[in-house]
């Protein structure tokens, strides 16, 4: 079974507008952390932002927070204010207590923003 | 401080012939672990290597070896290559020391590898 599904191959947005990026999971551990990276053209994978599995706040990092709906076993990123350099390719990962170090990742959401 | 530091960064190796892969952790960091990314299956966990030690292992075949070194450094191996190594190996870097499951990794620019 799919542990991250992402389910927007592509999204495109306006420059300054917001977006959400779709993210799915699915664990029967209960201690997880969710991670967002973006990876530009360039190959590198940027680390964004964290959700612990107990957190009871949604995580927030600059223009970037993540809307985490536990029940429902989502964890989408939310961009602000999107900016011409944030046009990359998005992965949800999952790190499960039970795992150790593997991250799990989804397949991607490919952002293009738009002048 | 620098980041995690992959070299080289393109190789183009033929079928059969071996390849070294090198990635130099984030200072500190004694966690290190490696992807293998390609356009059909996405980003896939080869393993992980702490105190020099193989962790954690992905399902890849006995062709992709790696070790740690002392100072944290990591070396990834593939021999006998295959068409189907192609691919971006991305090595990351952790500075947990145990299995902590909110610890993030950071990633390097990864080695394109390319068989022909």
């Amino acid at each position: 079974a799919q542990k991250i599904t992402q389910t927007q191959p592509g999204m495109f947005v306006q420059e300054k507008e917001a977006v959400t990026l779709d993210c799915t999971y699915d664990t029967s551990d209960p201690s997880y952390g969710l991670f967002w990276y973006k990876q530009p053209s360039s190959g590198e994978m940027i680390f964004l932002i964290y959700q612990g599995s107990y957190d009871q706040q949604n995580a927030t990092e600059g223009r970037y927070s993540l809307n985490f709906q536990k029940a429902r076993k989502s964890a989408n990123l939310v961009i602000s204010a999107s900016q011409l350099g944030d046009s990359a390719m998005y992965f949800c990962a999952m790190r499960e207590e039970t795992s150790g170090s593997r991250l799990t990742f989804g397949e991607g959401t490919q952002l293009t923003v738009n002048p | 401080k620098a980041g995690v530091t992959q070299t080289p960064r393109y190789l183009i190796k033929t079928r059969g012939q071996q390849v070294t892969l090198s990635c130099s952790p984030i200072s500190g960091h004694r966690s290190v672990s490696w992807y293998q990314q390609t356009p059909g299956q996405g980003l896939q966990f080869l393993f992980e290597y702490f105190s020099e030690t193989q962790r954690n292992k992905g399902n890849f075949p006995g062709r992709f070896s790696g070790r740690q070194f002392s100072n944290s450094r990591s070396e990834m191996n593939v021999s006998t290559l295959e068409l189907g190594d192609s691919a971006l190996y991305l090595c990351a870097s952790s500075h947990s020391s145990g299995n902590s499951y909110n610890s993030p990794l950071h990633f390097g620019n990864g080695t394109r590898l390319t068989v022909t």
